[in-house]
This record gives structure tokens, C-alpha cells and sequence, in this order.
């Protein structure tokens, strides 16, 4: 069956620090995957997505950055964090051969002071 | 310009009942949709889906109606039990490409009464 990890789970950061958030899937191989925020009391926003190794595209301009250096890893960084990016980040997962589908990972609660 | 809208963004239920949680569309390319639920801190966990080519996907408790003329869609949960108390999205796609983004509403707030 196929899991996917997200670390850490919470994490508290001062403004101009950097960033880098962390996803992995097991159990499947060359699937879709895409980092989303959700801001307090908002729906989900999707930030980037990536079909391939190497392969990223962005949603929305914004002070983050994504990469996929494997197969099943999906990256979120920042070189310098903003009060704005407070929120909580999720990861998920799409088979290519499903219609639509995502599954996500447990998330990471974000907190920039 | 939201595409998928959840003008709820509450709704209380009485344990037992059903719970009824609306979505509206606007774009006519959308062929598939889904419904997610999540807990608070948690990532959102998918419930049920439905194509275009259909009207009706029932799964346990839980029936999608789509009306695609109306370009709506609806969640019943029969019975609702205290446990389904979460946020629902709504997310509907299109068959473009390899890609097939989920646009989102903003979600509805189902809280379920004992």
C-alpha cells in the first residue's frame, strides 16, 4: 500500500530564516505530486505541482521555491521566510492512472515569528 | 474567481440525521469531482467521487449527487454520526492533460450533535 511522509510535523521559525519542508511516498512510483497551504480559516491553495524528476510548476508567485530530486521526494524551501508564510503546508499524491484522486500526507503546521 | 463554491461555510446536525453539504461550479470542462473531509491538523482524507458521466455514487453512508445542468453537486451522510464532525471540501477536475489540478471550494464546517 502506498504511505506518504511529511516532516515535521510543526515547526516555529523567525522572519528571514530559511526553509525547507520534506515529502516522501512509498508504494508507488512516478506519481503526481503537489504541495498546497492552507491559511487559517481558508480553503487549500496550491502552490506548486510536479509531474516528473526535475519537473515543477507554480501556481502562484510567492516567496517558496519546490523541487523533486527523486522520484517519490517533493521538497518545499525558502531562502527567507515572511510573517505571510505562517500556515499549514500539505503534501500529496497522484496515481496517473486515477481519474483525480490526491492523498496527502499529515501536514506541517508553519509558524514564522 | 472562485470555480467551485461551498456557500456554507457551517452547518450543525442532529446525531442521526441527515447532513446535506452543497457545492456549486462554473466551469462546464470540469468531468470529475470529489469530496474530501479533515480533521483539524491533519491532512484532508478523500471520501467519494463522481464522474460527469454519471448522477449518483454511493458509497456506505455516503451518497454524491451530481446535477449537471444546475452545475451542482451535493454530500448526503446518512446517518450522521459525531465522528463525521469535520471540514468538507468539495474538488472538481478536467481531463486536461496529464496534470488534472483540483480546484477547490473553501470547504464547509459539519458539526454533528449527540
Amino acid at each position: 500500500s502506498q504511505t506518504i511522509h511529511q516532516w515535521p510535523a510543526t515547526l516555529v521559525q523567525p522572519v528571514g530564516s530559511p526553509l525547507s519542508l520534506e515529502c516522501t511516498v512509498e508504494g508507488t512510483s512516478n506519481p503526481n505530486l503537489y504541495w498546497y497551504r492552507q491559511a487559517a480559516g481558508r480553503g487549500l491553495q496550491l502552490l506548486f505541482y510536479s509531474v516528473g524528476i526535475g519537473q515543477i510548476s507554480s501556481e502562484v508567485p510567492q516567496n517558496l521555491s519546490a523541487s523533486r530530486p527523486q522520484d517519490r521526494q517533493f521538497i518545499l524551501s525558502s531562502k527567507k521566510l515572511l510573517l505571510s508564510d505562517s500556515g499549514f503546508y500539505l503534501c500529496a499524491w497522484r496515481g496517473r492512472e486515477w481519474r483525480g484522486e490526491q492523498f496527502f500526507g499529515p501536514g506541517t503546521r508553519l509558524t514564522v515569528l | 474567481d472562485q470555480q467551485v463554491k461551498q456557500n456554507s461555510p457551517s452547518l450543525s446536525v442532529q446525531e442521526g440525521r441527515i447532513s446535506i453539504l452543497n457545492c456549486d461550479y462554473t466551469n462546464s470542462m470540469f468531468d470529475y469531482f470529489l469530496w474530501y473531509k479533515k480533521y483539524p491538523a491533519e491532512g484532508p482524507t478523500f471520501l467519494i467521487s463522481i464522474s460527469s458521466i454519471k448522477d449518483k455514487n454511493e458509497d456506505g453512508r455516503f451518497t454524491v449527487f451530481l446535477n449537471k445542468s444546475a452545475k451542482h453537486l451535493s454530500l448526503h451522510i446518512v446517518p450522521s454520526q459525531p465522528g463525521d464532525s469535520a471540514v468538507y471540501f468539495c474538488a472538481a477536475s478536467e481531463s486536461a492533460g496529464n496534470n488534472r489540478k483540483l480546484i477547490w471550494g473553501l470547504g464547509t464546517s459539519l458539526a454533528v450533535n449527540p
